[in-house]
């Protein structure tokens, strides 16, 4: 079955620490993955796209990378801070016109 | 400011009542979403439209329903034959429904039973 996996531990990290978070996905070969921040109580927030040629995608202190081989993303936030504590969910088109989401992993970020 | 707006923020049911979930974009989007999500879980889609008068179900569209008679509205309706509907609802567009076009939401609504 096709399926999306995130990692549904929460990830606690030191502030200033890089945090990363992983997307897993089978049966599917998407063109486009993209990242969403969801606050407690709050629709979830684009964040980035990256396409599939493109290996790696820099936003400020956040970086994504797409490795179409291990069918893999990995979304990476350095010198974190507290305020960057959120739930993280990656996302798919997988061969609708919508999107298909991961249940997110939530990041804690210690001061 | 151009955005989603859903309401009501809380809503509650009795059993076997229909209620209807209120979403309205101005961000002038062709494709509009409804997800829902329940605690501790990832986004489900319930329905999707990518033009006026046009929708499609999703993965769990049954017990609900909705309609798209104007560009900028999409409500879901919650029917009683949902017969888990306490969850977070969630509306979402975009510019297109193509896969580069990153989606919008609304902050949502929290159903519940009564």
């Amino acid at each position: 079955s096709q399926k999306i996996e995130q990692n549904s531990e929460a990830l606690n990290i030191q502030e200033g620490k890089t945090a990363t978070l992983t997307c897993n996905y089978t049966n599917y070969s998407p063109a486009y993955l993209q990242w969403y921040r969801q606050d407690p109580g709050r629709g979830p927030v684009f964040l980035l796209l990256i396409r599939e040629n493109e290996k790696e995608k820099r936003k400020e202190r956040l970086k994504v990378t797409f490795d179409t081989t291990l069918k893999q993303s990995l979304f990476h936030i350095t010198a974190s801070q507290p305020a960057d504590s959120a739930t993280y969910l990656c996302a798919l088109h997988t061969g609708r016109r919508a999107l298909t989401f991961g249940s997110g992993t939530r990041l804690q970020v210690q001061p | 400011d151009g955005g989603i707006t859903q309401s009501p923020k809380y809503l509650f049911r009795k059993e076997g009542q229909n209620v209807t979930l209120s979403c309205e974009q101005n961000l002038n989007h062709d494709a509009m979403y409804w997800y829902r999500q329940d605690p501790g879980q990832g986004l489900r889609l319930i329905y999707y439209s990518q033009i006026v008068n046009d929708f499609q179900k999703g993965d769990i569209a049954e017990g609900y329903s909705v309609s798209r008679e104007k560009k900028e509205s999409f409500p879901l309706t919650v029917t009683s034959a949902q017969k888990n509907p306490t969850a977070f609802y969630l509306c979402a567009s975009s510019a297109q429904g193509d896969r580069d076009q990153p989606q919008h939401f609304g902050d949502g609504t929290r159903l519940s039973i009564l």
